[in-house]
């Protein structure tokens, strides 16, 4: 098993370019979200996914987007990149909303200038 | 969002020793997760609580569900230079929803 696949691992933007942080798992989990990562803020929770067709809004969603049109697949689009959004992103599956915690990818790191 | 207070926030030990570290929060936790992020790296579980009360290990690492439901703690025995990396905690509220502390990092110096 992959496990969950976060694509690209490394992005540098210009300020007001959009694109898609994308996100995979093959583990049949429910449960999917995307966090940011911040020195000295922990992780973040921007958006997340209780099923196919459900998305909802975390602790940080603003410049965000999300969908959720199949089970395995929850893409993070950025509308807009601003430099504050220069941040490590990972997306997390689960079984269930969390109570089994969550499995990681391995992070895409952001540049926006 | 929940505020979730892990100490110390950076730890520089010697080999051998053994290390501590806790969170606590200001709300009361139905699940308490530690997990071990290595550099370039997406963070890994380590350990699972349910209960207060619980104390679990999983090889040299134990921790323990704090008996109010806002506080757990780890521990790591007799620390290798493997062990280097951020450790986080996570807690999950009676909305199922996890909040992770700022996370604590250990270097071993061998």
């Amino acid at each position: 098993n992959a496990g969950v696949t976060q694509t690209p691992k490394f992005q540098v933007l210009k300020t007001g370019q959009s694109m898609t942080l994308q996100c995979a798992q093959d583990m049949n989990h429910e449960y999917m979200s995307w966090y940011r990562q911040d020195p000295g803020m922990g992780l973040r929770l921007i958006h997340y996914s209780v099923g196919a067709g459900i998305t909802d809004q975390g602790e940080v969603p603003n410049g965000y987007n999300v969908s959720r049109s199949t089970t395995e697949d929850f893409p993070l689009r950025l509308l807009s990149a601003a430099p504050s959004q220069t941040s490590v992103y990972f997306c997390a599956s689960s079984y269930s909303s969390g109570n089994y915690g969550y499995t990681f990818g391995s992070g895409t790191r952001l540049t926006v200038v | 969002g929940q505020q979730l207070n892990q100490s110390p926030q950076s730890m520089f030990i010697q080999e051998g020793e053994d290390v501590s570290m806790n969170c606590t929060s200001s709300s009361i936790f139905n699940t308490w997760l530690w997990y071990k992020q290595d550099p370039g790296e997406g963070p890994v579980l380590l350990i699972a609580l349910y209960k207060a009360g619980e104390l679990t290990s999983n090889g040299r690492l134990t921790a323990q569900f704090g008996i109010t439901r806002k506080d757990s703690f780890l521990n790591i025995s007799a620390s290798i230079p493997s062990d280097v990396g951020i450790y986080f905690c996570a807690g999950m509220n009676t909305g199922n929803q996890f909040y992770f502390g700022t996370g604590t990092s250990l270097t071993v110096i061998p």
